[in-house]
């Protein structure tokens, strides 16, 4: 099984909203990564969590706030964004960092109005 | 900075035919590649990993890797319309597991 599990897989939030996206895999991976991705672009790496803890931040604003509740669940809090934060949000796991074989969510469809 | 190289395409080939899908990374320490496919929509979906110079065959999918040329490709035998997709080329970026992904390759296949 090589599952992971994103909610919701479309959101439309306005640009004072507070909104989040939710990640959730039971493959006993330790690492977990956001990823945006644009139109016809490739998927842009953001945040990194090993063992639970931020390893990777990459350098995005503040408006975007991970978190990791558990080795399980990777949550990413959405406040004030922009229209040109409109994107598919990915998340991936794998087992470790070092192992680098990572999975992807379904990704969920971000609009920002 | 570390980069990856596809050409972005569209490659075309007939129904039957052999697609080969090509990348090149800038960073001579790389150890672990990984070849992805994206339906439009979609999330990319891991279809081959490599690691070791040489190939590496699963079904219609034949991963090869060669450091000495920083290149690595994804030859799909008997191309089905259904493998029409974009192809994304990733390196691992760093000691935290980061993947590190090429423009991706437009794959079309004609019946």
């Amino acid at each position: 099984d090589t599952e992971v599990t994103q909610t919701p897989k479309h959101l439309v939030m306005g640009m004072t909203n507070k909104k989040s996206l939710k990640c959730e895999q039971h493959m006993g991976h330790r690492a977990m990564y956001w990823y945006k991705q644009k139109a016809k672009k490739p998927p842009e790496l953001m945040f990194v969590y090993s063992y639970e803890k931020l390893s990777i931040n990459e350098s995005v604003p503040s408006r975007f706030s991970p978190e990791c509740p558990n080795s399980s669940l990777l949550n990413l809090h959405l406040h004030a964004l922009q229209p040109e934060d409109s994107a598919l949000y990915l998340c991936a796991s794998s087992q470790s960092s070092g192992y680098t074989e990572a999975f992807f969510g379904q990704g969920t469809r971000l609009t920002v109005v | 900075q570390k980069e990856v190289e596809q050409n972005s395409g569209p490659l075309s080939v007939p129904e039957g035919a052999i697609a080969s899908l090509n990348c090149t990374y800038s960073d001579r320490g790389s150890q672990s590649f990984f070849w992805y496919r994206q339906y439009s929509g979609k999330s990319p979906e891991l279809i081959m990993s490599i690691y070791s110079n040489g190939d590496k065959e699963d079904g219609r999918f034949t991963a090869q890797l060669n450091k000495a040329s920083q290149y690595v490709s994804l030859l799909i035998r008997d191309s089905q319309p259904s493998d029409s997709a974009t192809y994304l080329c990733a390196v691992k970026g760093g000691s935290q597991g980061n993947l590190i992904f090429g423009k991706g390759t437009k794959l079309s296949v004609k019946p």
